[in-house]
């Protein structure tokens, strides 16, 4: 069956580090890949989505996401965090069948140390 | 801003009554789902509607109902709730992005609670 996997549940990283966030698909075509961010109390806001083409993407907030067919992965990554990226950040792929859903991943919760 | 609301944004109701949650789209989009969020599973489709008394079950529809008379409203009913209804509830839109992909835009959320 598909499935999108966030194998990270929580994690904590100091503020100005470095961060990657793992999502791991399982899908038989190439699949429409996007990462969404929830901050607490609120809403999802769509960070990024990889649809075919450039293997890296460009998102807002000073995301990127690579999809590697080959580790079939799309991980999040931010070159240096900011106290305000702490949220709860989601993987999910969509499929073109008749619902033209969104099937998501467990979450990862990001922490941020001052 | 997608011009998404959910009414009410926050419910405490008691095992056993009926409860319905909107949402509202102030465009004319034809496609609009309802998630549920637990923690631990992400989000959930439970039903989704791709137009005026169209609507599908998704994987979790189980004790959940939903009614589309008008395009801008879509409206999930717990016919009698239960404590394992106790979630967060998102509408989401789907706005045409071109061949069969929508993207989807996320409503505030409702957050339930049965006792």
């Amino acid at each position: 069956a598909q499935s999108v996997t966030q194998p990270d549940i929580h994690i904590t990283v100091s503020e100005g580090a470095s961060l990657e966030l793992r999502c791991n698909y399982s899908y038989g075509a190439t699949p429409y890949l996007f990462w969404y961010v929830q901050s607490p109390g609120q809403g999802l806001q769509l960070l990024l989505k990889y649809f075919s083409g450039d293997t890296l993407v460009q998102g807002i907030k000073g995301f990127e996401a690579e999809f590697k067919r080959s580790q079939s992965s799309f991980n999040l990554r931010k070159p240096s965090v900011h106290w305000s990226d702490a949220a709860e950040y989601f993987c999910a792929y969509f499929s073109s069948g008749s619902a033209r859903q969104l099937t998501f991943g467990s979450g990862t919760q990001l922490t941020v140390l001052p | 801003d997608a011009g998404i609301t959910q009414s009410p944004r926050h419910k405490v109701t008691e095992t056993g009554t009926p409860v319905t949650l909107r949402c509202h789209q102030t465009e004319n989009h034809r496609y609009m789902y309802w998630y549920r969020q637990d923690p631990g599973h992400g989000l959930r489709l439970i039903h989704y509607s791709y137009g005026v008394k169209d609507t599908d079950k998704g994987e979790v529809s189980d004790g959940y109902s939903v009614s589309r008379s008008k395009t801008e409203d879509f409206l999930l009913t717990l016919e009698s709730a239960t404590s394992s209804q106790t979630s967060v509830y998102f509408c989401a839109i789907g706005v045409a992005g071109g061949g069969l992909y929508n993207e989807q835009f996320f409503g505030p959320g409702t957050r339930l609670t049965v006792l």
